[in-house]
């Protein structure tokens, strides 16, 4: 089962402009992390968060993680058309064998 | 390139035929992870690897599904009697055994049963 919902599910924006994607989760988590992956392709990392963090960067990325609510969001400032892609959120659950839990992801489109 | 590698890219076969597929990990990288992805969804889990040991099974890898990683080195995925909903990416990853690492992926195998 997933654990992880996106939203939203497709999102399309101009170019310059900033793109935000959030996820929900339900249970306890170690770390939680951020894939891309272009249309047939496999998964690119972008950034881990760990359960004990609340904030991080990564060039145009940022990434918040609030575990009262068991949401985080991704913001990907002045969007290129290069960043047209899926992008999802997953989860290590505490506990867990440390695979990845994944949500059902964000459809990006950046229009030029 | 010494990213995880997937062969083959592509497969496409006949409902009942098996089918294998090989994965390589980063070289250093002791976890070895198996998904398989649906169209418009996320990856889900199948199964992992510690060195030569199959930790974790998912309810998602039925006995037609086998997985083998012989010296902690490559990993097999074999499905036996192929199924027309086993049409899916299949998606290898490596990673550190610490905790809060990332995990790297393959290309993915494509497979579509016909």
């Amino acid at each position: 089962s997933q654990q992880g919902e996106e939203d939203p599910q497709a999102l399309s924006i101009q170019e310059g402009e900033n793109a935000t994607m959030n996820c929900s989760y339900k249970t306890s988590i170690n770390n939680l992390q951020w894939y891309r992956q272009n249309s047939g392709r496999g998964l690119v990392h972008l950034i881990l968060i760990r359960s004990n963090e609340r904030e991080k960067h990564s060039g145009r990325l940022r990434v918040t993680l609030d575990t009262s609510k068991k949401s985080s969001s991704l913001l990907i400032t002045a969007s290129r058309a290069a960043d047209t892609a899926s992008y999802f959120c997953a989860t290590v659950l505490k506990g867990s064998a440390r695979q990845l839990t994944f949500g059902s992801g964000t459809q990006l489109t950046v229009l030029p | 390139d010494t990213g995880v590698s997937q062969n083959p890219r592509h497969k496409i076969t006949k409902r009942g035929q098996n089918v294998t597929f090989r994965c390589d990990p980063i070289s250093e990288h002791n976890r070895l992870y198996w998904y398989r992805q649906t169209l418009g969804q996320g990856p889900e889990f199948l199964t992992y690897f510690q060195n030569e040991a199959q930790l974790e099974k998912s309810r998602l890898l039925s006995d037609r599904f086998s997985a083998e990683r012989p010296k902690g080195s490559f990993s097999t995925l074999e499905i036996q009697r192929t199924e027309q909903g086993d049409s899916a990416m299949y998606l290898c990853a490596s990673s550190l055994s610490e905790l809060n690492t990332e995990a790297f992926f393959g290309q993915g195998t494509r497979l579509t049963v016909v």
